[in-house]
């Protein structure tokens, strides 16, 4: 079965700085990827995804992530963040569930706190 | 709507009510999911809908959860006899995807707020 854990459940950083926001998963079947972003108030949203080619994927909020294979993870970095990406991360992947459908597999998500 | 819209945005009750948990998708979007978030826990999957079937209900956690979807839109998630332990936040979203494939873009909505007393 497949997982995901986000070992950080919150990350405090100074605005400005470089920060790298974790994600690994388990699965025994090849995966999909992908970065959710919740702002407060505000309702799940795509940032970033991974489905195959160049290992790299960007956001267009200068966010990217990194497929890795052998060390099965997909972390999150941005090299200076604002105030405004202080929101809620959710690493996913897809669980295939046969009959040629399948959900996401999410993990518990990791608060990205930016200060002044 | 332009997004899922869901109702009510929170809800109340006492322990042993039945609730109802409306969504309404994104207009043409044929696939359709529930999750479920408690507090400190990531997005845990309860139901999944293509068109009005459910082909997936393995992450209903008892059978107190059911849900419905009609005319391949709107769906209800009802809880009866709601316990302490079913306080979380409901999500629904939903994706444009034929059947055997899945870009991975789900669009949810703010969820429903379940506190029970």
């Amino acid at each position: 079965a497949q997982s995901v854990t986000q070992l950080d459940s919150q990350v405090p950083v100074f605005e400005e700085a470089p920060v790298e926001l974790r994600c690994n998963y388990s699965s025994s079947v090849s995966v999909y990827l992908f970065w959710y972003v919740q702002y407060p108030n505000q309702g799940l949203q795509l940032l970033l995804k991974y489905l195959s080619g160049s290992t790299l994927v960007k956001s267009i909020n200068g966010f990217e992530a990194e497929f890795n294979k052998s060390q099965t993870s997909f972390h999150l970095r941005k090299p200076s963040v604002h105030i405004s990406d202080t929101a809620e991360y959710f690493c996913a992947v897809t669980h295939w569930r046969g009959e040629g459908y399948s959900t996401l597999t999410f993990g518990k998500g990791t608060m990205l706190l930016v200060s002044p | 709507g332009a997004g899922v819209s869901q109702s009510p945005s929170n809800k109340v009750t006492e322990k042993g009510k039945d609730v109802e948990l409306r969504c309404d998708p994104i207009s043409g979007h044929t696939a359709l999911y529930w999750y479920r978030q408690r507090l400190g826990q990531g997005l845990e999957f309860l139901i999944y809908f293509q068109g009005n079937s459910a082909p997936d209900k393995s992450g209903l956690p008892s059978d107190r959860f059911s849900a419905e979807r009609t005319g391949e839109s709107v769906s209800t998630l009802t809880i009866q006899r709601t316990q302490q332990e079913d306080s979380a936040v409901y999500l629904c979203a939903s994706s444009l995807v034929p059947t055997g494939t899945f870009s991975g873009e789900l669009f949810f909505g703010e969820g429903s707020r379940l506190t029970v007393l």
